[in-house]
């Protein structure tokens, strides 16, 4: 079965810096991981996803994410934040029964 | 745009009640996921449906039940609501396709409270 860690429970970031999220997954061959935001009272809005092929992918809101498979990371950054990327943010990796798992979530706080 | 609709964003529900959250997705999916979601525990899967009438358990399907008679829609039930169900409640839906199966498609979520 898979697993997915994400190390840091909240983050925060002031406005115009860089932001990475850190992800880390556990799976015996290779996922499809995602990541997701959630606004507060919200669902989950799918960022971006990663199938296979370049390892740099690049989603929604400016956020790209790079998929390293010898420290089974799929870490997410933005080069500058702005306030309204504060947000709970999951990552999740898919196996092969149709299921995700999802990480505990990293909150993201923005200053001004 | 897929849109996953859920039929109450908030529920207010005494323990012991029978309880019913409704899922709509209109974008032809053949799964259909119910989550719930806690502070500090991420989502956790209820039930998932891969077909009509098809349902299969998740990581903590105690206490709850589901139906899925119609392709768009599907019902989560709280036989009998406990206060330990007081969650809030995501519906998702993905098609099929390698890898895209796992491409879920979220509602607003529904913030049952149980009292």
């Amino acid at each position: 079965a898979q697993s997915v860690t994400q190390p840091d429970i909240h983050i925060t970031v002031s406005e115009g810096a860089s932001l990475e999220l850190r992800c880390n997954y556990s799976y015996g061959a290779t996922p499809y991981l995602f990541w997701y935001v959630q606004s507060p009272g919200q669902g989950l809005q799918l960022l971006l996803k990663y199938f296979s092929g370049d390892t740099l992918v690049q989603g929604i809101k400016g956020f790209e994410a790079e998929f390293k498979r010898s420290q089974s990371s799929f870490n997410l950054r933005k080069p500058s934040v702005h306030w309204s990327d504060a947000a709970e943010y999951f990552c999740a990796v898919g196996g092969n029964d149709y299921k995700l798992s999802f990480g505990a979530g990293t909150t993201v706080t923005v200053r001004a | 745009d897929v849109k996953v609709t859920q039929s109450s964003r908030y529920l207010v529900k005494r323990t012991g009640e029978k309880v019913f959250l409704e899922c709509v997705q209109d974008m032809d999916h053949e799964n259909m996921f119910w989550y719930r979601q806690d502070p500090g525990l991420g989502l956790r899967l209820i039930y998932f449906s891969y077909d009509v009438k098809m349902k299969e358990k998740g990581d903590i399907p105690e206490g709850y039940s589901v139906s899925r008679e119609k392709k768009e829609r599907f019902s989560l039930i709280l036989e009998s609501a406990s206060t330990n169900q007081t969650s809030m409640y995501l519906c998702a839906s993905s098609p099929t396709g390698q890898g895209y199966s796992y491409e879920q498609y979220f509602g607003p979520g529904t913030r049952l409270t149980v009292t």
